[in-house]
């Protein structure tokens, strides 16, 4: 079975450009997450989506960032403009059910560079 | 808000040796409770996870977790570790109240198995 598929798996891009990350849950998965993963914070949930809507957009850092879940089977995370310290591997997860009782299952994340 | 702790952020431990990784949470009610490998360039996988019953729990690759409510912890093991365990570790807790159940995950814990 195909497991969450995440693209680009690699990024590099000048300071001030729009950047968008791409994600596939797993079918059938209702639940979908957008971490981020720095040596300085570790993994840091951004958002949360339950039925293509969202539910827990607190970890969000700011404007710069935007989610979107059009159908079960697609988000997006944009970064406009991007900055040097939006460098990180960002990864997407899905399940089923709430958040919270059921284990994630990770795509292999996009590394981004802002240079 | 719950929060999880994992005090080592780096162990470095000789083929064959015994491992504890320690994870403390803080919340009074019930918990669901995970732990998580990343393997150095590669996604997050479950290694088990503890919802209820028995409160020692035994996931992949040999690794056991014990749930004590009372410490509020759930610590991973392992009697002998080998060079292919070198990875990152992470504890993730799950609680809270309503629909939405956030999961929160800790800091990890980087292990480097030296043959």
């Amino acid at each position: 079975d195909a497991g969450v598929i995440q693209s680009p798996r690699h990024e590099v891009t000048e300071m001030g450009q729009e950047v968008t990350l791409r994600c596939k849950p797993i079918s059938g998965h209702n639940s979908l997450f957008w971490y981020r993963q720095t040596m300085m914070r570790g993994l840091e949930l951004l958002i949360y989506f339950n039925n293509n809507v969202p539910i827990d957009d607190s970890g969000m850092p700011e404007d710069r960032f935007s989610a979107k879940m059009p159908n079960a089977s697609f988000s997006t995370l944009k970064i406009q403009p991007s900055e040097p310290r939006d460098s990180a591997v960002y990864f997407c997860a899905s399940t089923i059910g709430g958040a919270g009782n059921q284990p994630q299952h990770f795509g292999d994340g996009t590394r981004l560079s802002i240079l | 808000a719950q929060s999880v702790s994992q005090h080592n952020h780096h162990v470095i431990l000789s083929e064959a040796a015994s491992l504890e990784l320690g994870c403390n949470y803080s919340y009074g009610g019930t918990v669901n409770l995970f732990w998580y490998v990343q393997y150095p360039g590669q996604h997050l996988q479950l290694l088990l996870k503890y919802f209820s019953g028995d409160p020692l729990v035994k996931g992949i690759k040999g690794f056991e977790a014990e749930f004590i409510k009372s410490k509020f912890s759930f610590n991973l093991r392992k009697p002998s570790v080998q060079w292919s365990d070198t990875a990152e570790y992470f504890c993730a807790v799950n609680a809270g109240s309503g629909g939405y159940q956030k999961v929160t995950f800790g800091t990890g814990t980087k292990l480097q198995v030296i043959p």
